[in-house]
């Protein structure tokens, strides 16, 4: 089945500066890469996502890249804002058909502290 | 307002009970899941089900149990053959596994 790792776990920033959380993913087969912020005591929100027919998605301050040769992709956050503090998780859905499951796997998660 | 809804927020238990986490979605969505969250270990499924009265195991189903007797309900099961369920458990439904997954707030469980 599909391992997503991601990395840092942690990641402190300065207000102001920008924020990258990478992961990696080991089937060749996913199609789907969500990012999700998860708040204090609250569910994760999908913030951006890209499919495997793109490389970068930027939305304002948020960008993702994806890298299907090396089967990494990586969110960049620009001009941190102390709301931006979460936690952060990747994950990686395999194609239906593909074989396998095609769940989405979730990556460990990172904490991002923006400090003002 | 559409959404999916989980209850309760906290909630308590004698160790040896089994006791049952709601889960409510009125977005329309097929598939459903049901993920446990421990930190540092992130999300791990324990079931999904995507179409009703079907499900399937997840990564970590042992000790707790599901049904999907309707579109909009998926609720969870913890037995008491779960060795370890103090944990925050979340909900949460899409369109498709291959769509956006929408989370519910969570239910906070804790064995005493």
């Amino acid at each position: 089945g599909e391992n997503v790792e991601q990395h840092p776990s942690t990641l402190s920033v300065q207000e102001g500066d920008s924020a990258v959380i990478k992961c990696t993913y080991s089937d060749s087969a996913s199609n789907y890469f969500p990012w999700y912020k998860q708040e204090l005591g609250k569910g994760p929100q999908l913030i951006i996502d890209i499919r495997s027919n793109v490389g970068e998605k930027k939305d304002q301050r948020i960008a993702v890249t994806l890298n299907k040769t090396a089967k990494h992709f990586s969110l960049h956050i620009t001009e941190t804002q102390p709301e931006d503090s979460a936690v952060y998780f990747c994950a990686a859905s395999p194609t239906r058909g593909s074989g396998g499951s095609y769940i989405p796997t979730f990556g460990r998660g990172t904490s991002l502290i923006v400090h003002p | 307002d559409g959404g999916i809804t989980q209850s309760p927020k906290y909630l308590f238990r004698k160790e040896g009970q089994n006791v049952t986490l709601s889960c409510e979605q009125n977005l329309n969505h097929d598939a459903m899941y049901w993920y446990r969250q421990d930190p540092g270990q992130g999300l791990r499924l324990i079931y999904y089900s995507q179409i009703v009265n079907d499900f399937q195991k997840g990564d970590i189903a042992e000790g707790y149990s599901v049904s999907r007797e309707k579109k909009e309900s998926f609720p969870l099961t913890v037995t008491s053959a779960q060795k370890n369920p103090t944990a925050f458990y979340l909900c949460a439904s899409s369109i498709d596994p291959e769509d956006e997954a929408f989370f519910g707030q969570g239910t906070r469980l804790t064995v005493v």
